[in-house]
């Protein structure tokens, strides 16, 4: 699976949308993106994954560069419990009933501001 | 709809002891995986089970081995635990190994070794 990089730490202030950017300059043709979130001492958080499209559901949107390289989470509204650790994990998806393993890094800590 | 169910949600051990954690994926979902998570990490893959068969391991020593059951339940066994296994261990469950399946995570079970 290809590796992503994300920034360590960011703030965004309450009400404000939060960017949160990914880079995966080696992704490949046939993996996705997901973003899971991990609030203290809870299991990760499903948020929304893509292929090439941009993405938007309940929860966020996702856009993804044209080439695929960069991909950055938004999240329009950001409130109090939004909190959390974000992980963008790029997956590789074949159809053979394997591979389910997820690579997670370090993620983003994101702390929303009152 | 009941999530990923993980028991128990706590326990301590002792170095050398043996410990089982249990799993019962969401209702239709017939794969299962677990991971481990170190405080200030992310979750690293141990093992992956499709129709009770073994589709992915991570790398986790001998000591760590694990069962699907025909109901799709799991169960991870650690054996002559160290101090290093104290963790967070995810369970997490899919319909099916396909492309675009989305992967639901457990709250986990919070292992300390004394």
């Amino acid at each position: 699976d290809a590796k992503t990089t994300q920034p360590t730490s960011m703030d965004c202030a309450e009400g404000r949308a939060a960017n949160l950017p990914c880079n995966h300059s080696t992704i490949s043709g046939n993996e996705y993106v997901y973003w899971y979130r991990q609030i203290h001492s809870q299991g990760p958080q499903y948020i929304i994954h893509g292929l090439k499209n941009n993405e938007t559901n309940e929860m966020a949107s996702l856009i993804i560069t044209e080439d695929r390289k960069s991909s950055t989470l938004i999240l329009p509204h950001a409130t109090l419990r939004d909190t959390a650790v974000y992980y963008c994990i790029v997956r590789l998806l074949i159809s053979n009933f394997g591979n389910e393993k997820l690579t997670f890094g370090t993620g983003t800590r994101l702390t929303i501001i009152p | 709809d009941a999530g990923v169910t993980q028991s128990p949600t706590h326990l301590i051990k002792t170095r050398g002891q043996h410990v089982t954690l249990r799993c019962s994926p969401i209702s239709g979902h017939k794969s299962v995986s677990w991971y481990q998570q170190v405080l200030g990490q992310g979750p690293q893959f141990i093992f992956q089970y499709y129709e009770k068969e073994e589709r992915g391991r991570g790398n986790f020593p001998d000591r760590f081995s694990a069962r699907q059951f025909p109901n799709y339940s799991s169960e991870l066994n650690v054996n002559a635990l160290l101090l290093g296994d104290s963790a967070l261990y995810l369970c997490a469950s899919s319909f099916l190994p396909l492309s675009g399946n989305t992967i639901y995570f457990g709250e986990g079970s919070w292992l300390t070794v004394v």
